[in-house]
């Protein structure tokens, strides 16, 4: 089945770029996604790529997607305290159901 | 953007009780609607995949009797999880999506079993 990888922890300093990498076995993905969950809450999404682009920027936020490595990353500029959080990549095969499958999640540790 | 609410956010029963969590899309007609799980630390697992008017599709080693889905509307998808006990605590997330589009994820409810 699918399998997604990611490192488990991941610790910079205030204002630093942290680079929070991925890598996943599904060649048929569609939709690759990074989501941050904080203590005690839900999946908020922060951004997705299609499997077609290699590169999305989103004001701090930048996705690089080596299709041909099946390697995905999201490089946060500026780093700030809120960041600290987990970061989920996920990616969505072509399937009928379309099934997401999660890595492990990134703990990113942001120091002041 | 395409918002997916979840309720309730936290519930707390006792052993025994058979719990219903909601899932609602509420800006959109979502053709499918997927539960996850997660425990503490760990990732969201899958556990099953509905479309609407169909029956669930369950991951393997997920209780079907155990863990009842039903998707009546396009904007609506319930998890009922039955007799339940402590070791079903953990925490519930649904998403919805439309046909080729990403998933929109609700907040969780976190489930607790005393």
């Amino acid at each position: 089945g699918e399998d997604v990888e990611q490192s488990l922890f991941l610790s910079v300093r205030e204002g630093d770029s942290s680079v929070i990498n991925c890598t996943y076995t599904d060649s048929s993905s569609t939709y690759l996604y990074w989501y941050k969950q904080e203590p005690g809450a839900g999946l908020q999404l922060l951004t997705y790529i299609f499997s077609n682009m290699d590169m999305k920027q989103d004001q701090r936020l930048t996705v690089l997607l080596n299709k041909k490595d099946k390697h995905l990353s999201l490089r946060i500029a500026d780093t700030q305290t809120g960041d600290s959080a987990i970061y989920f990549c996920a990616e969505q095969n072509s399937g009928g159901y379309q099934k997401v499958t999660f890595g492990t999640g990134t703990k990113l540790q942001v120091i002041p | 953007g395409a918002v997916v609410s979840q309720h309730p956010s936290w519930v707390i029963c006792k052993s025994g009780t058979s719990v219903k969590i909601e899932c609602r899309s509420l800006d959109f007609q979502a053709t499918t609607m997927f539960w996850y799980r997660q425990f503490p630390k760990q990732s969201l697992m899958l556990m099953a995949t509905s479309n609407e008017g169909s029956k669930a599709t369950y991951e393997q080693g997920v209780e079907k009797d155990k863990f009842l889905i039903n998707h009546a509307s396009l904007t609506l998808s319930t998890l009922t999880v039955t007799s339940a006990h402590p070791e079903d605590s953990s925490f519930y997330i649904c998403s919805a999506a439309k046909s080729n589009q990403p998933q929109h994820f609700g907040d969780g409810t976190r489930l607790s079993i005393l």
